[in-house]
């Protein structure tokens, strides 16, 4: 049973516009959540995270929304731009508890 | 850069033939993890360790070992690899269990023929 989802295998959007990129969550006893970018024949990279006592999270031009009552998430890249495109993971835990679990990517292309 | 090395980085091995794949950290962290990374499936959790000889089993944990005899090092091994087992591999390391960002190495393609 796949405890996040993420249902948009990939994404394209235009340079200078916002991405938008969403994440859905089963377990109910996740509260904390990160967002990681991998680009080929890298590791991934933490991008940003958010925990379940706030309901937003900004940094520079990456936001990251909790929705807890509809258990969704969701990363906003504003404005887009050509090095942001990557595959981006969303994952969840429970804190000191479970190691992360991650969503199956979504792959963003931003088109100069 | 978080200091993670994985080693090898690229291998290619025949089945059935056993596979040691090593993490090493320099940051003294005690949480270490191997991911596996494969198409439609994300990453996913084989094994981790929280301490010196102490590992726990992820969710695809089936066909693989670990060891940890010393803090910065963490091996995953394939007994008798798989062609199943063709992936790409990643270490991770935290600081705390949950609750902390995970730092990757950049990972170790295996390719099971």
């Amino acid at each position: 049973d796949q405890q996040v989802k993420q249902n948009s295998p990939s994404l394209s959007v235009q340079e200078g516009r916002i991405s938008i990129l969403n994440c859905d969550y089963t377990n109910s006893m996740f509260d904390y959540f990160l967002w990681y970018k991998k680009y080929p024949a890298e590791g991934p990279t933490f991008l940003i995270s958010i925990s379940s006592i706030k309901d937003k999270n900004e940094d520079g031009r990456f936001t990251v929304f909790l929705n807890k009552s509809a258990k969704h998430l969701s990363l906003h890249i504003v404005p887009s731009q050509p090095g942001d495109s990557a595959v981006y993971f969303c994952a969840a835990t429970r804190v000191g508890n479970t190691p992360l679990v991650f969503g199956k990517g979504t792959r963003l292309s931003v088109i100069a | 850069d978080a200091g993670i090395t994985q080693s090898p980085r690229h291998k290619v091995t025949e089945t059935g033939t056993p596979v040691t794949l090593r993490c090493h950290q320099t940051e003294n962290h005690r949480y270490m993890y191997w991911y596996r990374q494969d198409p439609g499936h994300g990453l996913r959790l084989i094994h981790y360790s929280y301490g010196v000889k102490d590992t726990d089993k992820g969710e695809v944990s089936d066909g693989y070992s670990v060891s940890r005899s010393k803090t910065e090092d963490f091996l995953l091994t394939l007994e008798s690899a798989t062609s199943s087992q063709t992936s790409v591999y990643f270490c991770a390391i935290s600081e705390v269990r949950g609750g902390s960002p995970l730092h990757f190495g950049n990972g170790t393609r295996l390719t099971v023929t």
